[in-house]
């Protein structure tokens, strides 16, 4: 069960730029950091994005995250055929027991 | 280098046990969350819950209450998910993930468990 909307798919042709969004409530989103996650396929998440807009060490600039309200937005530029995967949002819920909360995700295409 | 090793993958028949684990290292075990996530066939993912190693504090998401028991056996650094009676809905691949600062990372390799009679 998926409390954090995302649209099914986007894609772009290489090169490009693709935006992928995360939309939440005030008790996610709205009140605590946004994380974004990369699956490639057959293999395990990796994180992407943290607290917002913070990229780990070895992820390229060509990922950016941000936030507004009680949503969020993944921006990947530049696009390549690697970046061919599919990418979830992911939050804390201040309503829930366990707390944490993913999007539905988000499957990018390269043309 | 902080790594999640999981255990290997399980074929399992309904009604049967399973526990399946997770051995931290390279990052003191007991002063991160660790948390259990499920993705079933072509599915996103699902919390299931999680566990702090050092007292043992466990919680669950709403759906996975008294479905499946989260533990930790800190003297070993390993976290581990457990099933008394398993179901054919319970086929997926399960992650865990050292939770810190509100986001997962790293993530094990993952689980694939697999119920079939």
């Amino acid at each position: 069960q998926s409390v954090l909307t995302q649209p099914p798919s986007v894609s772009a042709a290489p090169g490009q730029k693709v935006t992928i969004s995360c939309s939440g409530n005030s008790s996610n989103i709205g009140n605590n950091y946004v994380s974004w996650y990369r699956q490639l396929p057959g293999t395990a998440p990796k994180l992407l994005i943290y607290e917002n807009n913070k990229r780990p060490s070895g992820i390229p600039d060509r990922f950016s995250g941000s936030k507004s309200g009680t949503s969020a937005t993944l921006d990947i530029t530049g696009l390549q055929t690697g970046d061919e995967a599919d990418y979830y949002c992911g939050t804390w819920d201040s309503s829930l027991s366990a707390g944490g909360v993913f999007g539905t995700g988000t499957k990018v295409a390269v043309l | 280098e902080v790594q999640l090793e999981q255990s290997g993958a399980e074929l399992k028949k309904p009604g049967e046990s399973l526990n399946i684990s997770c051995k931290g290292s390279g990052y003191t075990f007991t002063n991160h969350w660790i948390g259990w996530v499920r993705q079933m066939p072509g599915k996103g993912l699902e919390c299931m819950g999680i566990i702090y190693p050092g007292d043992s504090d466990t919680r669950y998401s709403p759906s996975f209450q008294g479905q499946v028991t989260i533990s930790a056996d800190k003297s070993i650094s390993t976290a581990y998910l457990q099933w008394s009676s398993l179901r054919a809905s319970d086929t997926a691949t399960y992650y865990c993930a050292r939770f810190i600062a509100g986001r997962l990372d790293p993530w094990g390799q993952g689980t694939l468990v697999t119920v079939s009679s």
